[in-house]
């Protein structure tokens, strides 16, 4: 019944571990998103995928990788983990119609990461 | 750049009404917006492009009006379970990605 599901929904962990979040929709849309949403409640894309193709690449620090193995999945792997890092993280997906500033984004319930 | 958010909070009694305005220093090619409940996710409620077009969700309404670069968001004879944090989404273009607002938080009280 789920559309995006992510896990796991929390992650406390210590500065320097890396750690990896999972993302999956089953919509059947080709597009999904990673955003961050940080304390101050500011929704901001960190990456995009459409058919497992990296589309949209922000300026995000490279200890963060994603990763599509299809277009049902998406995860997000962060190495080295800074105290910056804390903050909720929402995948996200849509199906491709006129374009993605065009789509409708379904949000997955979010991972709130804590690190320590 | 993100789009300006006003107000930033809002406080409403059951039943009236509210605007909340989501400005662009940029040209812009639609306007989404998206209401997150504490400690959910962000859920569509509906999106406009570029054309003016005015749209609505049961009493909550939207438009667009892409010569001020602006889109504002009605909250009619609000309900309870309108409170939340609003968010509104732009893009400058189709293939481009959503810049999402600071959000408006809504408040409605009995």
């Amino acid at each position: 019944d789920t559309a995006v599901s992510q896990t796991p929904k929390y992650l406390v962990t210590q500065m320097g571990n890396d750690k990896s979040i999972k993302c999956e929709q089953n919509l059947g849309h080709d597009t999904m998103y990673w955003y961050k949403q940080d304390s101050k409640k500011f929704l901001k894309i960190m990456f995009s995928y459409n058919n497992k193709e990296l589309i949209i690449n922000e300026t995000v620090p490279n200890r963060f990788s994603p990763k599509s193995p299809d277009k049902a999945h998406l995860n997000l792997h962060i190495n080295s983990l800074e105290l910056g890092d804390s903050a909720v993280y929402f995948c996200a997906s849509s199906h491709r119609t006129g374009g993605i500033g065009t789509d409708t984004q379904y949000f997955g319930p979010g991972t709130r990461l804590t690190v320590l | 750049q993100q789009p300006v958010q006003s107000p930033q909070a809002v406080i409403l009694r059951e039943g009236e009404d509210a605007v909340i305005n989501c400005s662009s220093s940029k040209a812009l090619y639609s306007v989404h917006w998206y209401r997150q409940k504490h400690g959910e996710a962000p859920v569509f409620l509906m999106i406009l492009l570029k054309g003016g077009e005015q749209k609505g969700h049961d009493k909550i309404s939207a438009s667009f009006n892409e010569k001020k670069q602006q889109s504002s968001l009605y909250l009619t004879a609000s309900q309870l379970s309108y409170s939340g944090t609003y968010f509104c989404g732009t893009a400058q273009a189709a293939g481009n990605k959503l810049t999402f607002g600071g959000g408006t938080r809504v408040l409605v009280k009995p």
